[in-house]
């Protein structure tokens, strides 16, 4: 496999469970993103990881948790999540932290819904 | 807060006409980049722009850097209905390293009528 992978492609949640998202790249990329994307938003930046360390956290909510575990993969652990929380979740790669300039590989993201 | 206004929010248009949408910010960016996303995907990266004043062309698609650094605009030339999508620009912001911060504008969303 190539490219950027996210797991599940859907997934819908009760505001009482507690869920996970995977992300892996085998790009070899040294930094991976977590974004949230809603209707009639910009793509809001959650999570940033440079080689396995958290470098950044957007002032995201505690129901949230990252978790990367080596440079190829990248988890979201959800609990108590709320209606409002219900977004495309993407994740992205980039050879270096901060590297903006030359481009984000992004995955297909998760669609999440919480009734 | 860099942020990036584009416009229009949405456009629809008929196969073989042609488009540009545009891309502006007050603030000025080391680069901007234009990603294409269709629904249920991720952005895809088309281009990179660094340098002001800077023009790419990608095939029927024209991309522009304003002289200041602070604007884009990308043109589609004779549209086909494989160009349906959310254009998204992003920015680098001109302050230096250790900015992580690549800002997105909302998008223009497109779509091609056969």
């Amino acid at each position: 496999e190539t490219g950027v992978t996210q797991t599940p492609r859907h997934l819908v949640m009760g505001m009482t469970n507690k869920k996970s998202l995977k992300c892996e790249q085998h790009l070899g990329h040294n930094a991976m993103y977590w974004y949230k994307q809603s209707a009639k938003k910009p793509l809001e930046l959650m999570f940033v990881y440079s080689l396995e360390e958290r470098v950044e956290n957007n002032s995201v909510p505690s129901r949230f948790s990252p978790e990367c575990p080596n440079s190829s993969h990248l988890f979201l652990h959800l609990h108590t999540l709320q209606p409002e929380d219900s977004a495309l979740y993407l994740c992205a790669s980039s050879q270096v932290v901060g590297q903006g300039g030359r481009g984000y590989t992004f995955g297909s993201g998760t669609r999440l819904t919480v009734v | 807060t860099q942020l990036l206004e584009q416009s229009p929010q949405f456009l629809s248009i008929q196969e073989g006409e042609n488009l540009t949408v545009y891309c502006n910010s007050s603030s000025v960016f080391s680069s901007l980049q234009w990603y294409r996303q269709e629904p249920g995907e991720g952005p895809v990266l088309l281009v990179t722009v660094v340098t002001g004043g800077e023009v790419k062309k990608l095939k029927r698609l024209t991309f522009q850097f304003g002289d200041a650094r602070k604007d884009s605009s990308l043109h589609i030339t004779a549209a086909q209905p494989g160009d349906t999508g959310l254009y998204l620009c992003a920015g680098t912001p001109y302050s230096g390293a250790g900015s992580y911060q690549l800002t997105f504008g909302k998008g223009t969303k497109h779509s091609v009528i056969p």
